[in-house]
């Protein structure tokens, strides 16, 4: 059993079109992370929210934290090619022990 | 800055055999986190290392072990491989400290293949 699920697991799209990918979770977190990984890469960071409600803008991408501080939202404004990606969201345990959620491939086609 | 290293890139082994991986951090993180990817079960985390100590474990078995040196390199051992072993090894490296909200930043990672 996952502690993190993501949906949709798999999203093509036509350039200019927005998204959105959920991650959802029973338990509660103290803070939830968003990374992107391409082909033969690791996963880079993208944002850290902290606060229950927090929305945070990264240029076309807006995510926000739920009240709960169960749930996590990633939003694409315009999507480009270059989105294209294994979209994560992980959530800390203990000291620097992450749980990764089950990921969602976007590809964007031009 | 340098960022994360991780040798080899790619590794082809067979079944019983042993492997070992290698993970440089980035310069003066005193952390380096192990995870295993794989199609099925995604990101799972192996290990955790913090000044040559194990700070925490995952869920896996006693072939998966670990180590840290005082450089801060980090190396990862699977002994009796498995089929099921085949996948990514990702290492990632942080400044170390407790907060929650520490930044990873993951090396390319290993694929190994058993055979």
């Amino acid at each position: 059993t996952q502690l993190l699920e993501q949906s949709p697991q798999f999203l093509s799209i036509q350039e200019g079109e927005n998204l959105t990918v959920y991650c959802n979770s029973s338990s509660v977190f103290s803070s939830l992370q968003w990374y992107r990984q391409e082909p033969g890469e690791g996963p880079v960071l993208l944002v850290t929210v902290v606060t229950g409600g927090e929305v945070k803008k990264l240029k076309r991408l807006t995510f926000q934290f739920g009240d709960a501080r169960k749930d996590s939202s990633l939003h694409i404004t315009a999507a480009q090619p270059g989105d294209t990606g294994l979209y994560l969201c992980a959530g800390p345990n203990t000291g620097n022990q992450f749980y990764f959620g089950t990921g969602t491939s976007l590809t964007v086609i031009p | 800055k340098a960022g994360v290293t991780q040798t080899p890139r790619y590794l082809i082994k067979t079944r019983g055999q042993q492997v070992t991986l290698s993970c440089s951090p980035i310069s003066g993180h005193r952390s380096v986190s192990w995870y295993q990817q794989t199609p099925g079960q995604g990101l799972q985390f192996l290990f955790e290392y913090f000044s040559e100590t194990q700070r925490n474990k995952g869920n896996f078995p006693g072939r998966f072990s670990g180590r840290q040196f005082s450089n801060s390199r980090s190396e990862m051992n699977v002994s009796t491989l498995e089929l099921g072993d085949s996948a990514l090894y990702l290492c990632a490296s942080t400044s170390g400290g407790t907060r929650t909200y520490n930044e990873q930043f993951f090396g390319p990672g290993t694929r190994l293949t058993v055979l």
